[in-house]
């Protein structure tokens, strides 16, 4: 049964702090990873990644994926309490992680 | 990225009765998703929506509980019907992914509660 696991399911840091947040995949005929912020109904898009070793960055946030152990991690530098959110990834047949609920207090 | 209007935000239902909830892209998609969320879990697929055919629904959803219609390219509906309280989750809809660059885009979710 295809599975993505994400870690830790809760982190709660101080502004200015690093963060790695982390997605384990077992899944048929991987394609592609994304990530996505969730902070209210809506997830919105991050990133998404198809080959291995490539890191992809978008201002304080990057991403990167393994495809030989399976699993990507996305580090967020300098938080800020904006960054508050749920970070969800997610395969290309659409299974979800669990979900990791990062909340950055000043 | 597509731009999507799901209505309705945010709903108090009796058990019983259904709800119709709309999603309306501002451009052509051959396919749509719907998802449900329920209290502190993660997102969760339904059922895969292909304009001019029956939607495809993943295993633990049925068509009778979740009726799903695609009248055209831009625009699905999902209803859930004889709701229970088991049914209060967070509902949205995605199209894409349109590319390495946006990835799924989703409507702004409905959140249902039954009462």
């Amino acid at each position: 049964e295809d599975k993505v696991v994400q870690s830790p399911l809760s982190l709660v840091v101080h502004e200015g702090d690093t963060v790695t947040l982390n997605c384990s995949y077992e899944v048929t005929n991987f394609r592609s990873l994304l990530w996505y912020k969730q902070e209210k109904k809506a997830p919105t898009f991050l990133f998404m990644l198809t080959s291995s070793g490539i890191e992809k960055k978008s201002g304080r946030l990057s991403s990167i994926l393994d495809k030989k152990e399976l699993f990507s991690i996305l580090n967020i530098t300098a938080t800020q309490t904006g960054d508050s959110a749920v970070y969800l990834c997610v395969t290309d047949k659409l299974i979800f992680g669990t979900g990791t609920r990062l909340q950055v207090f000043p | 990225s597509a731009v999507i209007s799901q209505k309705p935000s945010r709903d108090i239902c009796q058990r019983g009765t259904s709800l119709t909830i709309q999603c309306q892209v501002d451009s052509q998609v051959t396919m749509m998703f719907w998802y449900r969320q329920q209290p502190g879990q993660s997102l969760t697929l339904i059922a895969t929506a292909n304009q001019g055919s029956e939607a495809t629904y993943e295993s633990g959803f049925v068509i009778d509980k979740f009726p799903i219609s695609r009248p055209n390219l831009t625009f699905s509906t999902l209803t859930v019907s004889n709701m229970s309280p088991e049914d209060s989750s967070i509902y949205l809809c995605s199209v894409g992914p349109r590319g390495g660059l946006y990835g799924y885009t989703f409507g702004s979710g409905t959140r249902l509660t039954v009462v």
